[in-house]
């Protein structure tokens, strides 16, 4: 199986800044990598996929970058509703994996 | 609007078989190249794939459950369904359904998860 990866698991950060979530494949994955958000007690929701596409409805402030092993999310400008936890996922060969997820602090 | 809403026991004993169903609604199962899947969440492991299927019952599941596992499609209801045997504890977590959008490069298909079920609780004990 694919590994991934996720990093940093927590992040403090407040309205207003940005941030940015890494995640590393253990082999390449070329551009199959998905974003997901997930709040508390719901089902994830996806945000990118293919690397950089966003999905449709999801924010502009939200973008995806990266291609074989190493990709980035980066949250702009985060709003009180993006304090929840994030998730990469490779679907470029099955089964496909999740990273550990990233929780958002304020 | 496609939604899709799991349904089953909430609690199962060991060693008993999970039985879960995922019924699809605002659209057809039948007659596209979407994919159904089944992935499930617990805090030991996380988010892990279980299995994927087609409209005709083909399909896939992850190697590490592939012993226990069978999906089917019942397209005159328009759900598909999950079967897990020899259900242990680390077998409890959330169990979310959802359908696989798709991509095609160079001759292939790729496919990612963009509508999910709310989720099922599922515990054994």
């Amino acid at each position: 199986d694919i590994q991934m990866t996720q990093s940093p698991s927590a992040v403090s950060t407040s309205v207003g800044d940005s941030v940015t979530i890494t995640c590393r494949a253990s082999q390449t994955i070329y551009s199959y990598m998905a974003w997901f958000q997930q709040e508390p007690g719901k089902a994830p929701k996806l945000l990118i996929y293919k690397a950089s596409t966003l999905e449709s409805g999801v924010p502009s402030r939200f973008s995806g970058s990266g291609s074989e092993t190493e990709f980035t999310l980066t949250i702009s400008g985060l709003q009180p509703d993006d304090f929840v936890t994030y998730y990469c996922q490779q679907y470029f060969t099955y089964p496909y994996t999740f990273g550990q997820g990233t929780r958002l602090e304020i | 609007q496609l939604q899709l809403q799991e349904s089953g026991p909430g609690l199962v004993k060991p060693s008993g078989t999970l039985s879960l169903t995922c019924t699809v609604s605002g659209a057809s199962i039948s007659g596209s190249n979407y994919y159904w899947g089944w992935i499930r969440q617990s805090p030991g492991k996380g988010l892990e794939c279980i299995g994927n299927i087609f409209y005709d019952d083909t399909g896939y599941f992850n190697p590490s459950l592939k012993s226990r596992v069978s999906m089917s499609v019942d397209t005159s209801k328009n759900h598909f369904s999950l079967r897990l045997t020899s259900v242990t504890a680390a077998d409890t977590g959330v169990y979310f359904c959802a359908r696989l959008n798709y991509e095609y490069w160079r001759g292939a298909y790729y496919y990612y998860m963009d509508v999910w079920g709310k989720g099922t609780t599922v515990t054994v004990s």
